[in-house]
């Protein structure tokens, strides 16, 4: 049962324009939402959370926007860039005994030049 | 800075070896984790530890068994390796709490089983 949905696994964006990538959840019981960014043969990089009580989170061109009453979330690009090129993970943090983290399964950004 | 290390980038093995996977943590996180990545799967957890000597299954355990003795120190292993576990597989670690939210990782090991 997937707790973490991202739809969209490509999206291919013009530099500088804006790149928007989705995420659905089902657990409510998530207190924090992270966006994860992949190069391949690395590990995942931490890139920006927000709280499951806050509503937008920005961090230089970087935003995430969560929609509680609809279980989505969205990271805005914005002036997206060629170095932006990866796979993006959305992840929801649950605190149980031991924080556990669940993933969707990736969408790959391509931004072009 | 913090850092996660795992002992191997690439490994090749051949079916029915033993497999040892290794994770070094520096930063005193009470959370380690092992995941998989496969293509159009995601990040799938395999088995997580939140103090030493403690282990929890994750999503997909099945073939894997982990050992936490020391706070840094978490190592995954494949008893008999098979082809299906043929992955990218990729240590992490947290802190306990809201303080600091984020999972740390480790750069991957690229495991081929042949």
């Amino acid at each position: 049962d997937q707790q973490v949905k991202q739809n969209s696994p490509s999206l291919s964006v013009q530099e500088g324009r804006i790149s928007i990538l989705n995420c659905d959840y089902t657990n409510s019981m998530f207190d924090y939402f992270l966006w994860y960014k992949k190069y391949p043969a690395e590990g995942p990089t931490f890139l920006i959370s927000i709280s499951s009580i806050k509503d937008k989170n920005e961090d230089g061109r970087f935003t995430v926007f969560l929609n509680k009453s609809a279980k989505h979330l969205s990271l805005h690009i914005v002036p997206s860039q060629p170095g932006d090129s990866a796979v993006y993970f959305c992840a929801g943090r649950t605190s149980n005994t031991g924080n556990q983290f669940y993933f969707g399964t990736g969408t790959s950004l391509t931004v072009i030049p | 800075d913090v850092k996660v290390t795992q002992s191997s980038r690439y490994l090749v093995k051949r079916t029915g070896e033993k497999v040892f996977l290794e994770c070094v943590q520096d930063m005193d996180h009470e959370n380690m984790f092992w995941y998989r990545q496969d293509p159009g799967l995601g990040l799938r957890l395999i088995y997580f530890s939140y103090d030493v000597k403690m282990k929890e299954k994750g999503d997909i355990p099945e073939g894997y068994s982990v050992s936490r003795e020391k706070k840094e120190r978490f190592s995954l292993i494949l008893e008999s390796a098979s082809t299906n576990q043929t992955s990218m597989y990729l240590c992490a670690s947290s802190l306990e709490g809201a303080v600091q939210v984020e999972l740390f990782f480790g750069e991957g090991s690229r495991l081929t089983v042949l």
